[in-house]
């Protein structure tokens, strides 16, 4: 079956680290995201891809950044840990509405980073 | 740039009782809306969906949501909750066209009692 993992699931770093999140789908969708979920604001868009090579900024993108090398992968990169970074991390994805896809985006488990 | 209200932050209900989540959104174009649901320590499932057609949409576990376009308001409603709808709900909402990325409510989280 198809799927979206995250790794890994559980991460503990010190301020100014670099920190990379994986995030792998095997759905061969177009449309990567990558959210945080805070208490009290729900989720909240960081970065988003649609297709190889494309990268955008979502709300809260500042010291966030994704590349896109291939459909499968949306890494999540903080380039100087904070602990306001401290967050469940979520990556999601869904398919391309021009190839007829639903928009309906799937989520993967997501990773519990701590920072101190 | 759109917004998503959910009004009730923290809800607890007994077995059985009925259930209605408020969800508000602010955008002026057509949007697609979403209901998800997170289980403790698990990720977001889609619970339904409304894209087009009936404003009335039935999801899984007995679930269904009612999108009122004159009120921009996508409630979700059961009509009697079990003990394993211990959850918290989210609402989002994406525009119909340009950006996918969903804009999500705050949450709202479900405690029922048996």
């Amino acid at each position: 079956d198809a799927e979206i993992t995250q790794s890994p699931r559980h991460k503990i770093t010190e301020t100014g680290r670099q920190v990379t999140l994986a995030c792998h789908q095997t759905w061969n969708h177009n449309n990567m995201f990558w959210y945080r979920q805070d208490l009290g604001h729900g989720l909240r868009l960081i970065h988003y891809s649609y297709g190889v090579q494309d990268t955008n900024k979502g709300e809260v993108s500042d010291g966030y950044s994704v590349s896109r090398s291939n459909t499968e992968d949306l890494p999540l990169t903080l380039e100087s840990a904070a602990s306001s970074q401290t967050s469940v991390y979520f990556c999601a994805s869904s398919e391309n509405l021009a190839g007829g896809g639903t928009d309906t985006q799937y989520f993967g488990p997501g990773t519990r980073l701590t920072v101190l | 740039a759109q917004s998503v209200s959910q009004h009730n932050h923290h809800v607890i209900l007994s077995e059985a009782a009925s259930l209605e989540l408020g969800c508000n959104y602010s955008y002026g174009g057509t949007v697609n809306l979403f209901w998800y649901v997170q289980y403790p320590g698990q990720h977001l499932q889609l619970l339904l969906k409304y894209f087009s057609g009936d404003p009335l949409v039935k999801g899984i576990k007995g679930f269904e949501a009612e999108f009122i376009k004159s009120k921009f308001s996508f409630n979700l409603r059961k009509p009697s909750v079990q003990w394993s709808d211990t959850a918290e709900y989210f609402c989002a909402v994406n525009a119909r066209t340009g950006r996918r990325a969903l804009t999500f409510g705050s949450g709202t989280r479900l405690q029922v009692q048996p």
